[in-house]
């Protein structure tokens, strides 16, 4: 029943080492999003697909790389981890990306870099 | 870009009150505000979405507004709970998605 889902809930991992999160949602949106939330809880979009297609990418090291099978799925992989990268990784959709069309978003994805 | 800031940072009050939250944004060019709260540890549950036509929304004890032109938007919390206690996080939402930094809610018993 969880609309939008997201494997695993918790990631601990050293340095160097490379790991994906995935997030579904059953929804039926078009539009999905990575965001991060740093330790000061700050939220910040890192990207956003449309139908499968990269519509925002925002400031973010080339070590992380979304991947959309699917309009259902967006994917991130995380290459050469850094401690820096430790934050709550969260996955969101919307319908669309434009009037009424709220966010949905997953419950979180916790990595740790030791 | 788009800056948004929240008003009060963090704020304690006893049951029952009625209080406001503040986002300020400094693109008008939004199609749509939301407001969501998130408890801690957890994900974040939308509480309300006004469009850019409307001015206002209610569900329940919750009424946000939302003045595009200046680049405000209010939550107002009616007859607060402990149960209310949470991070309240405030969205416009146009070109880019972006949020505000919370307002931290406690209300005791």
């Amino acid at each position: 029943d969880t609309a939008v889902s997201q494997t695993p809930k918790y990631l601990v991992t050293q340095m160097g080492n490379d790991k994906s999160i995935k997030c579904e949602q059953n929804l039926g949106h078009d539009t999905m999003y990575w965001y991060k939330q740093d330790s000061k809880k700050f939220l910040k979009i890192m990207f956003s697909y449309n139908n499968k297609e990269l519509i925002i990418n925002e400031t973010v090291p080339n070590r992380f790389s979304p991947k959309s099978p699917d309009k259902a799925h967006l994917n991130l992989h995380i290459n050469s981890l850094e401690l820096g990268d430790s934050a709550v990784y969260f996955c969101a959709s919307s319908q669309t990306q434009g009037v009424g069309s709220p966010l949905h978003f997953g419950n979180g994805t916790r990595l740790t870099v030791t | 870009k788009q800056e948004v800031t929240q008003i009060p940072a963090a704020l304690s009050v006893p049951e029952g009150e009625n209080l406001v939250l503040n986002c300020s944004f400094t693109d008008s060019a939004i199609y749509n505000l939301q407001w969501f709260r998130q408890d801690p540890g957890k994900g974040l549950t939308s509480l309300l979405l006004i469009q850019s036509s409307q001015r206002e929304q209610t569900s329940g004890r919750l009424n946000a507004s939302l003045d595009k032109s200046s680049g405000r938007s209010t939550l107002y919390i009616a007859a607060s709970q402990p149960g209310d206690s949470a991070t309240y996080l405030c969205s416009p939402q146009g070109q880019n998605f972006v949020f505000g930094p919370g307002t931290r809610l406690s209300v005791l018993p």
